[in-house]
């Protein structure tokens, strides 16, 4: 019954690839968001979707694109992946002005 | 640009006591507040949220405190246990909750 689920949790890759990450949510909120954890610990917010519109779009280079089939899912699509994008991947929701429930987070490897 | 919390510090504190971490957020505009708790290998899980009206909340061996003319939050855990060892972060939300911006972290080492 896990609240926040994102695959795969380690994912080890060569520069240059395309890679995609996936979120489900199944506690029914309206948000989703994507955080990126660098191997300092600091968290950025990366996007945010609410009904699967966004509406959060930080400083992200366009080789990453979010997208949200419904409001469940916030897939994340990396195109030509960097050796800077190395990073844990978080995945969260909320329901409206609230607290964020986390992801077990991805940790992604570049190689 | 604004910025919330320092660079990640360490807090080291014998089982029993209690434990306070701080946390300084520098956008006044910002009107709620979230502590987040992150143990090695998983995501940060909520412990505790205050809104900008309040300036004391309560929970369960937590309490959260906000002052905000110096711009500062804080988390006070009671009798800390070994299972409260973990990174602790803060989070401001303004613009309609819409932006959000994570403090550094303060890693809580707990001795047994």
């Amino acid at each position: 019954d896990t609240a926040v689920s994102q695959t795969p949790k380690y994912l080890v890759t060569q520069m240059g690839n395309d890679k995609s990450i996936k979120c489900e949510q199944n506690l029914g909120h309206d948000t989703m968001y994507w955080y990126k954890q660098d191997s300092k610990k600091f968290l950025k917010i990366m996007f945010s979707y609410n009904n699967k519109e966004l509406i959060i779009n930080e400083t992200v280079p366009n080789r990453f694109s979010p997208k949200s089939p419904d409001k469940a899912h916030l897939n994340l699509h990396i195109n030509s992946l960097e050796l800077g994008d190395s990073a844990v991947y978080f995945c969260a929701s909320s329901q409206g002005q609230a607290a964020q429930y986390f992801g077990p987070g991805t940790r992604l490897t570049v190689l | 640009g604004e910025s919330v919390g320092l660079h990640l510090p360490t807090l080291s504190v014998q089982e029993g006591d209690n434990s306070i971490i701080n946390c300084a957020y520098s956008n006044s505009a910002s009107d709620y507040f979230i502590w987040y708790k992150q143990e090695s290998g998983k995501g940060p899980q909520f412990i505790i949220d205050i809104r900008s009206n309040m300036d004391k909340r309560q929970g369960q061996r937590v309490t959260v405190l906000l002052n905000k003319t110096v711009k500062h939050l804080s988390l006070q855990i009671a009798a800390t246990q070994p299972g409260d060892s973990a990174v602790y972060f803060c989070a401001e939300l303004s613009g309609g909750y819409q932006k959000v911006t994570f403090g550094t972290g303060t890693k809580l080492q707990v001795i047994p």
